[in-house]
Order: structure tokens, then sequence, then C-alpha cells
């Protein structure tokens, strides 16, 4: 089967930093992507990991690590419009390419 | 490109209506998914296609759900007849097929569908 566990929520002050984790068990396993989804509106892409290590886009940060069906969502200076739910998805192959995703986890950030 | 594009937007429906829900992909990519937003079950993949054929539908809930993609441009997702448990937000998006940074899948807007 296919399943990605997340924490369900997570609490921070503005300024701070935050990881939240994700850890996988899927088939066809290709990599690891972020998604974020403010409320009312749709998934939007942030990052995805193919390979080990760590991938930096300005603010936000990626880890996947394989051995370990692990990663992480690191985001630093979080600001107040960072309150939104953040998807991990395994991107897997079975006959095509498709995107299975976790249940989400829900950052509130405080001032 | 105007990105992926779903309609309706918002769809209020009885019970036992047909209900068809459309998208139109981003030109130039060749896999489309099908998902269902509910607080319950969060984002779960109903479908996907790639290159116009379904690849796998073992998401999809029951018979009263259906799906098409006659061209690279449209595709529908068909709920008959419709039930109160099928209200939810439903998503297509769209990708372009690869493993390096074009694995991102574009969202519509998604469809907020009411059954009454």
């Amino acid at each position: 089967g296919q399943s990605l566990e997340q924490p369900s929520e997570v609490t921070a002050v503005e300024g701070a930093i935050v990881q939240i984790n994700c850890t996988y068990q899927t088939s066809g396993f290709y990599g690891l992507s972020w998604y974020q989804q403010h409320d009312g509106g749709a998934p939007t892409f942030l990052s995805y990991n193919a390979l080990d290590g760590l991938e930096e886009t300005g603010r936000f940060s990626s880890f996947l690590s394989r051995s370990d069906s692990y990663g992480y969502l690191l985001l630093q200076e979080l600001q107040m419009k960072d309150s939104a739910s953040y998807f991990c998805a395994s991107r897997t192959y079975t006959g095509g390419f498709k995107t299975i995703f976790g249940a989400g986890t829900r950052l509130f950030v405080k001032a | 490109d105007a990105g992926v594009i779903q309609s309706p937007r918002h769809e209020v429906t009885e019970m036992g209506q047909e209900v068809t829900l459309r998208c139109k992909p981003i030109s130039g990519h060749n896999s489309l998914f099908w998902y269902r937003q509910t607080m319950m079950r969060g984002l779960e993949l109903l479908i996907y296609f790639n290159n116009n054929v379904p690849i796998d539908d073992s998401g999809m809930p029951e018979d009263r759900f259906s799906a098409k993609m006659p061209n690279a441009s449209f595709s529908t997702l068909k709920i008959q007849p419709s039930e109160p448990r099928d209200s939810a937000v439903y998503f297509c998006a769209s990708s372009a097929r690869g493993q390096g940074a074009d694995t991102e899948a574009f969202f519509g807007q998604g469809t907020r569908l009411t059954v009454v």
C-alpha cells in the first residue's frame, strides 16, 4: 500500500524556524514533494527531492533520506502568511507517474 | 498559459442528479489527475491519465464515478447518481512526464460540490 505520515498540526511564532516531518511507505518511489495550501485555495508546489540531501529554495528547505523513508520541510523566518496546510507527497511510478498526498500538517504562525 | 482550468467552480445539486466536472490541463502536460479533498479523508487520488489513457482508477470510490479524457486538452469526472457523501472539493491537476524539476503537479482551483 501507499501511506505517508505527518503531524496533523504545528504551531510556531513569527520569525521562528519550524520543521515538518514526513515518513512514507510507498512502492515505486521516485521522490518526495511538498505542497502548500491556504484555506480555500489549491495546493501549490514548494519543492521536490529525488535524491538524498537538502534542497534549499529561499526560506524553505526540504530534506530526503531514502534509506530512512523520511523527509522534512524546514521553514525559516516564519511569517504570518505561512499559516497554511503543508502536504508531503510521494512521487511514484506504477505504469505512469502519480503523486500521492499525506494528510497534511496545519501550520499556525502566531505573532 | 492560464494554468489548469476547472469548471464549474461551485456546484450545488440534489441527491440523485448527475454531476459533470470539467478540466482543461496545461498545454503540453501529458499526465492528468483527479483528486477529491474532504476534511475527513484529506486529498485522495481518484484516477490519473497518462497520454489520455487511464492508468490507475483504484481510487475511484464506486461505480457511480467515471472519468474520461477524450483528448489531451479535456477531461471530465462524472458522478451519477450523486449522493450527499460526495460533497467535497474536486481538484484536477496536470504534470509533465519526467523525474526532475518538471515533476511539479499544477492544480486547478477546484470545484466545490455540494449534494443536498
